[in-house]
């Protein structure tokens, strides 16, 4: 059974730091990772989707990469900001397949709450 | 190109009574999925609709049901409401048909609370 960990749980940094967000899942049969962010009481917002024969994503100052070997996704965010305050979750979707007999459907982490300071 | 929509944003409910969630997803998609998310967790996978069929069903009782139509759009039924059902109810939808790598898109979400 597949099962995604997100590591720490919250994080709070001064604003401008660099700084990374983990992920690991236990099964390396995955058919592609995403990475959300969820504003408070709101919904989910996708930021960076890597297909399993990629190693990395990079939208504006974000930067995930994948290691399927080692079971570890990480969303490396450059010069932070009070805005990129927020709770960060990364998913992975299972099996090899785009056939409608995978299971593809996704399989989060619990989140990093992330606060940037002023 | 309208993204996924839900309605309705908020609902309060009691204990027994039925509710009905409703999702529209984003244009050009034709597969829905369900998500329950607790305060504080990540989202759980209830089930996901393609062609008007449920083709995924995650560990969710029976009070849980679903509907496709024709035009995409989709339905989430709980009955019998117990207060643990309270949570953010999130759709997404994907397109099995196009050549894409299944990102999810999701929408804003119904916040249920059952009193």
């Amino acid at each position: 059974k597949q099962e995604v960990t997100q590591i720490p749980a919250a994080l709070s940094v001064p604003e401008g730091e660099n700084l990374v967000l983990n992920c690991s899942f236990t099964d390396s049969a995955i058919y592609n990772l995403q990475w959300f962010r969820q504003d408070p009481g709101k919904g989910l917002t996708s930021l960076l989707l890597i297909q399993s024969s990629q190693r990395e994503q990079t939208s504006g100052r974000l930067n995930a990469s994948l290691d399927k070997s080692s079971g570890r996704s990480t969303l490396y965010i450059a010069a932070s900001q009070p805005g990129d305050s927020a709770t960060y979750l990364c998913a992975d979707s299972c099996g090899q397949s785009r056939s409608m007999d995978s299971n593809y459907q996704l399989i989060w982490g619990a989140g990093t709450k992330l606060i940037i300071k002023p | 190109d309208a993204g996924v929509t839900q309605s309705p944003t908020h609902l309060i409910k009691t204990r027994g009574q039925q509710v009905t969630l409703r999702c529209s997803p984003k244009s050009g998609h034709d597969t829905v999925s369900w998500y329950q998310q607790a305060l504080g967790q990540g989202p759980q996978f209830i089930f996901q609709y393609y062609e008007e069929e449920e083709r995924q069903r995650g560990n969710f009782p029976d009070r849980f049901s679903g509907h496709q139509f024709p035009n995409y759009s989709s339905e989430l039924n709980v009955n019998a409401l117990l207060l643990g059902d309270s949570a953010l109810y999130l759709c997404a939808s994907i397109s099995f048909r196009m050549k894409e790598a299944y990102e999810q898109y999701f929408g804003p979400g119904t916040r249920l609370t059952v009193t």
